[in-house]
């Protein structure tokens, strides 16, 4: 039973279409993200909902535009794909509890996004 | 500027001796630690962590060490088994808010 669970897994589309990457939890956790792992393989957070509140929005364009319907789930929407969207994305969640003990973040297993 | 830094992109092990993944940051308020091996096709898994407030953690074969003064800290694999082989990042996470700083990760091969 998959804990973090991101769909689809791979998704190649044209230029100038819109997609929508799903993103679902299981875990309980109140804290939601997507990242981006660009081709130096760095990873850069996009996003993140802390029940169903955004938290962090680093500077992406707004052509992506994150929802979410409950705190099991964060969608990711781009508008308009570009060259430059293709990456690897990944959603994970966490859950910050209190007396200084973090128990790191649990990841979907990432969507490869090909724009041609 | 990189708050969080591995220099090395890679690193070659012999397998059953000990790998040692390093890792330097900037920011003296990070207060927690993090380990996390990615293979390919897949999202990274959580490996070990540590507080600020340690410099020491362990669990089974892996051990990560705290250098506060120097602001460094290090995985040590032993002993180095095939399945390791992977991409090792590390991650830093500031007291104040949930965002995890990472590393570029490093590589590691381990040979038979």
């Amino acid at each position: 039973d998959t804990a973090v669970s991101q769909t689809p897994k791979y998704l190649v589309t044209q230029m100038g279409n819109d997609k929508s990457i799903k993103c679902e939890q299981n875990l309980g956790h109140d804290t939601m993200y997507w990242y981006k792992q660009d081709s130096k393989k760095f990873l850069k957070i996009m996003f993140s909902y802390n029940n169903k509140e955004l938290i962090i929005n680093e500077t992406v364009p707004n052509r992506f535009s994150p929802k979410s319907p409950d705190k099991a789930h964060l969608n990711l929407h781009i508008n308009s794909l570009e060259l430059g969207d293709s990456a690897v994305y990944f959603c994970a969640s966490s859950q910050e509890v209190r007396d200084r003990w973090f128990s790191g973040y649990t990841f979907g297993s990432g969507t490869r996004l090909t724009v041609v | 500027d990189q708050q969080v830094k591995q220099n090395s992109p890679s690193l070659s092990v012999q397998e059953g001796r000990i790998s040692i993944l390093n890792c330097d940051y900037t920011n003296s308020m990070f207060d927690y630690f993090l380990w996390y091996k990615k293979y390919p096709a897949e999202g990274p898994t959580f490996l070990i962590s540590i507080s600020s407030i340690k410099d020491k953690n362990e669990d089974g074969r892996f051990t990560v060490f705290l250098n506060k003064s120097a602001k460094h800290l290090s995985l040590h694999i032993v002993p180095s088994q095939p399945g390791d082989s992977a991409v090792y990042f590390c991650a830093a996470k500031l007291d104040s808010n949930y965002q995890l700083i990472w590393g570029a990760g490093t590589k590691l091969i381990i040979k038979p």
